[in-house]
């Protein structure tokens, strides 16, 4: 079946230290996407990247970064200068185009410890 | 500046009810996509339905019906007949090419958590 998985589903994370979250989409998409959810405070857009090897900070990228090295992967790494990781994070990938949705990933719950 | 606002922060209702979902949109874009999403408590966000700008009229789809007003900058949502299985977070969300470029990038409102009580 055609999606987007995103792995794993509950990391922990300890002060000081990288993690790295996964993004795998079989949809052929071009442009894929990370968003950050927080209680109360809706999607806000981490990264985005439209095509292969290129990729544009989003309203939040500090203490993030992402690369896009194939068409369907496209993970994120949450640095040790991220402040306040703590959060449920979703990956999601769409054709290229205003007129297109989302599709989404079933998310990935970081808490530091 | 484009931004999206669902003011309506929780509602409950008891199964049978019908609800709307509130959503007011900002941009100067003439060309913009609305969107709706559902979040189950599972956690992914399930597409629900898009709207361009230039077309004003309302859909139904099952229970589900839309109200695109763009006098009022507004798209809500209404649910008929409502059920358990509609309990979800529902956001609502703006697509424009003045953010994210040609291709637009989602500009999400803070979500409405909708309990349906049996």
């Amino acid at each position: 079946d055609g999606g987007i998985t995103q792995s794993p589903k509950y990391l922990f994370r300890k002060e000081g230290q990288n993690v790295t979250l996964s993004c795998e989409q079989n949809l052929n998409h071009d442009a894929m996407y990370w968003y950050r959810q927080d209680p109360g405070q809706g999607l806000r857009l981490i990264y985005y990247s439209q095509i292969v090897n290129d990729f544009q900070k989003g309203d939040i990228a500090e203490g993030y970064s992402v690369s896009r090295e194939k068409k369907e992967s496209f993970p994120l790494t949450v640095t040790s200068a991220q402040k306040n990781p703590t959060a449920f994070y979703l990956c999601a990938s769409s054709s290229t185009g205003i007129n297109t949705e989302a599709f989404f990933g079933q998310g990935t719950r970081l808490t530091v410890v | 500046a484009q931004k999206v606002t669902q003011a309506q922060t929780e509602i409950s209702v008891v199964e049978k009810e019908d609800v709307t979902l509130d959503c007011v949109y900002e941009t100067r874009d003439t060309t913009y996509y609305l969107f709706w999403y559902k979040q189950p408590p599972s956690g992914e966000l399930v597409f629900l339905i898009r709207r361009n700008s230039f077309d004003e009229q309302n859909e139904i789809s099952g229970r589900y019906s839309w109200n695109f007003q763009k006098s009022t900058s507004s798209f809500n949502f209404t649910i008929t007949a409502s059920q358990v299985v509609d309990s979800a977070v529902y956001f609502c969300a703006l697509k424009t090419v003045n953010y994210g470029g040609s291709q637009g990038n989602l500009i999400f409102g803070k979500g409405t958590k909708l309990s349906v009580k049996p």
